[in-house]
C-alpha cells in the first residue's frame, strides 16, 4: 500500500501571500489530521477530517482552515502568510475517525520571506 | 492541562546502551499513549503506544513503562544503535477537543 503523499515537498512564499497544501491519504483511511511542527513550539495539531467534515480543531487563527473530498483526499489553506507560519506542515491519516494510530506524511516544508 | 511534558531535550547514549526518554501529563482524562520517531526529512511514525490499564509494554528493544498515580510515562530503548539516532516524541490522545498532544520531542544520538 502506498504511504501518505504530500506535495508539493517544499514551498516559498512572501507575507500576505495564501498556501494551499494537498495531502492524499492512504487508500481506504478516511481520517486526515494536520499538524505544524516548529522548532520552538513542537508539533501542534490543527486540525482533522473524517467524510468531509471537520470533526477536531486545535487552537489556530482561522487563517488557517482545510477541507476534505470525497475521496478522502484534503488540503490546507492558509491565508494572509506571516513569517511565523514558516513551519513543517504534515499531515496524517487513520482508518477511522478518531483513529488513535496514524501514518503521517513527509510534510511540506513552507518558508515564508 | 492539555501539556505533555518530554524530557531530557536531547540524549547521547554510547552503542549498546540503554536510552530512557520520560514524559509527565496533566490531564487525566488522556487514554492513549503513543511514542513516535522521527528521521530527519521524515514525518513520524509509530513506535509503540500504551493504554492506562497496563504498567508496561514491550516490542523488541523498545518498552514503555507507565505510572497511572505519577501522571508519568516513559520510554526505554535496550542495546541503543546508531540506527536509533532520531528525534522521539511522547503523545497522550482522549480527553478533549484535540485530537493529540505531543510532547516536545528528544534528540537521541547513538555513538559507535
Amino acid at each position: 500500500k502506498a504511504g501518505v503523499t504530500q506535495t508539493p515537498r517544499y514551498l516559498i512564499k512572501t507575507r500576505g501571500q495564501q498556501v494551499t497544501l494537498s495531502c492524499s491519504p492512504i487508500s481506504g483511511h478516511r481520517s486526515v489530521s494536520w499538524y505544524q511542527q516548529t522548532p520552538g513550539q513542537g508539533l501542534q495539531f490543527l486540525f482533522e477530517y473524517f467524510s468531509e467534515t471537520q470533526r477536531n480543531k486545535g487552537n489556530f487563527p482561522g487563517r488557517f482552515s482545510g477541507r476534505q473530498f470525497s475521496n478522502s483526499r484534503s488540503e490546507m489553506n492558509v491565508s494572509t502568510l506571516e513569517l511565523g507560519d514558516s513551519a513543517l506542515y504534515l499531515c496524517a491519516s487513520s482508518p477511522q475517525a478518531g483513529g488513535v494510530e496514524q501514518f503521517f506524511g513527509p510534510g511540506t516544508r513552507l518558508t515564508v520571506l | 492541562q492539555q501539556q505533555v511534558k518530554q524530557s531530557p531535550q536531547s540524549l547521547i547514549v554510547q552503542k549498546g546502551g540503554i536510552s530512557i526518554i520520560n514524559c509527565a501529563y496533566e490531564n487525566t482524562a488522556f487514554d492513549y499513549f503513543p511514542w513516535y520517531q522521527q528521521f530527519p526529512g521524515k514525518g513520524p511514525a509509530l513506535l509503540i503506544a500504551i493504554r492506562p490499564d497496563v504498567s508496561e509494554k514491550k516490542e523488541g528493544r523498545f518498552t514503555i513503562s507507565f505510572n497511572k498515580s505519577a501522571k508519568q510515562f516513559s520510554l526505554h530503548i535496550m542495546d541503543s544503535q546508531p540506527g536509533d539516532s532520531a528525534t522521539y516524541f511522547c503523545a497522550a490522545e482522549g480527553g478533549g477537543y484535540q485530537k493529540v498532544t505531543f510532547g516536545t520531542g528528544t534528540k537521541l544520538q547513538v555513538i559507535p
